[in-house]
């Protein structure tokens, strides 16, 4: 496609489901990039691949939270056990270059998913 | 750990005028990169603008402008002859490590006709 992108738009979640977001990143990007977007607040990363290898998970907030992308193309955030804590955007990013691409930050976003833990 | 500070929570511009987004960042790193985005009410981000720590001149992409002063550690957005489609968010980032960036907290531009 001629951009990233997430599914689904919006997510309303029961406290204790399990959710799956999707990103699909631009063609041929070798890095994917999950952020965490608080309202009112700037996002926060997550967790970033290189191709199929997660080279940092240091962003991830508890074991409840799972990004794979088995691939080197789409990759899901799965959350276990969603919390209320959890409601956020979820934004994917992804960039052609691997590290180092982000250093210009040619960084290329979806439009996120909206999640809501009632 | 590097810090980005946006102290305008909210900003009004009269359309064609010019506006400045403040943005102050903190880190001990020689080597560091500086970026704004704008997010529109759709959500993505879009990237306008990147500042390299060691690049002598500010950085300029068409009506956009960074105001670079290390010593001041403060990298500000100039947005030239504003529109009413630059109303958005707009976010000041820092490249932290090799791969991901700190993102500050944002302020919301609102473009008056």
């Amino acid at each position: 496609g001629a951009g990233v992108s997430q599914s689904p738009r919006y997510k309303v979640a029961k406290r204790g489901q399990d959710v799956a977001l999707r990103c699909d990143p631009i063609s041929g990007h070798v890095s994917l990039f999950w952020y965490q977007q608080a309202l009112g607040q700037g996002p926060e990363f997550l967790t970033y691949f290189q191709n199929e290898a997660q080279l940092d998970k240091s962003g991830l907030p508890s074991d409840r939270f799972f990004a794979e992308r088995p691939e080197g193309s789409v990759s899901t955030l799965k959350i276990q056990r969603t919390q209320q804590e959890d409601s956020a955007v979820y934004l994917c990013a992804s960039s052609l270059r691997p590290r180092g691409g982000a250093a210009k930050g040619k960084l290329f976003f979806g439009s996120g998913t909206q999640l809501s833990v009632l | 750990a590097q810090k980005i500070t946006q102290t305008q929570p909210g900003m009004f511009v009269q359309e064609k005028e010019a506006v400045t987004l403040d943005c102050t960042y903190d880190t001990s790193d020689q080597s560091y990169g500086l970026f704004w985005y704008k997010q529109p009410s759709s959500g993505e981000m879009i990237f306008l603008i990147y500042q390299g720590s060691y690049d002598e001149q500010n950085a300029t992409e068409g009506r956009y402008s960074l105001n670079f002063q290390k010593a001041r550690k403060s990298a500000n957005l100039v947005i030239s002859a504003s529109q009413l489609g630059d109303s958005a968010m707009y976010f000041c980032a820092m490249r932290e490590g090799r791969d991901k960036l700190v993102f500050g907290a944002g302020t919301i531009l609102r473009v008056k006709s």
